[in-house]
């Protein structure tokens, strides 16, 4: 059990383009949602946090307005980046829990490979 | 706050050869440890976690690690190693008290040696 699914699993598109990454916990129901962004070669880095029905709390330096994230059920969760550019191109993980607290697990989906030309 | 430190960035063994990845972190309040492995454009499978209890916790795939309070280590290790363990190792550690929000380390590469 606790399968995330991650969806696209790879986008190529041109600058300024916004896209919309899914997140759906398949076989349970997720309270609390987490976006990471990884560099190559590099760790996780946690972008924001969201809860279902409610605004997403973000990290110290991840623009509010660049990367929308909604969570309006307990199964799906979307992060869209918005005008996206060239530096935006990166690999783009989400994972879910069954609760905000820090004994339940995290499941991760597959990932996004994100490529800006 | 919470932070990990993983010491190899690169672990090279030969295949049926015993491994072990390090992990400390260090933190001001107790913590919940886990183990992640990822495979190429994959995302992170859970292999292992410590909440509480025995600080021998063991794992998927013939993973364990073993908590250690004093040292506030948290080292992987698996005693016969396949080919197909070639992938990225992350430790992590979250807050009991606080919210669900895990602190990587910058991964262990294992590259098994036919």
């Amino acid at each position: 059990g606790a399968v995330v699914s991650q969806h696209p699993s790879r986008v190529i598109c041109k600058s300024g383009t916004s896209v919309k990454i899914e997140c759906r916990s398949l076989d349970f129901q997720a309270t609390t949602m987490f976006w990471y962004r990884q560099f190559p070669k590099k760790s996780l880095m946690l972008m924001a946090t969201s809860n279902e029905g409610s605004k997403a709390t973000y990290e110290q330096g991840v623009e509010k307005d660049k990367f929308l994230i909604n969570h309006a059920s307990l199964t799906l969760s979307t992060l869209t980046v918005t005008s996206a550019h060239p530096e935006d191109s990166s690999f783009y993980i989400c994972s879910a829990s069954r609760s905000g607290r820090g004994n339940q697990p995290q499941h991760f989906g597959d990932g996004t490979r994100l490529s800006i030309l | 706050a919470q932070s990990v430190t993983q010491l190899d960035s690169q672990v090279p063994v030969f295949e049926e050869a015993p491994v072990e990845l390090r992990c400390n972190y260090s933190s001001s309040v107790s913590v919940y440890l886990f183990w992640y492995v990822q495979y190429p454009n994959q995302g992170l499978q859970l292999l292992l976690k410590y909440l509480s209890g025995s600080t021998l916790v063991k794992g998927i795939n013939g993973f364990e690690a073993e908590f250690n309070k004093s040292q506030t280590s948290f080292h992987l290790r698996k005693p016969s190693v396949h080919i197909s363990d070639t992938a990225e190792y992350f430790c992590a550690v979250s807050d009991p008290t606080g919210a669900n929000n895990l602190f990587f380390g910058t991964g262990t590469r294992l590259t098994v040696i036919p």
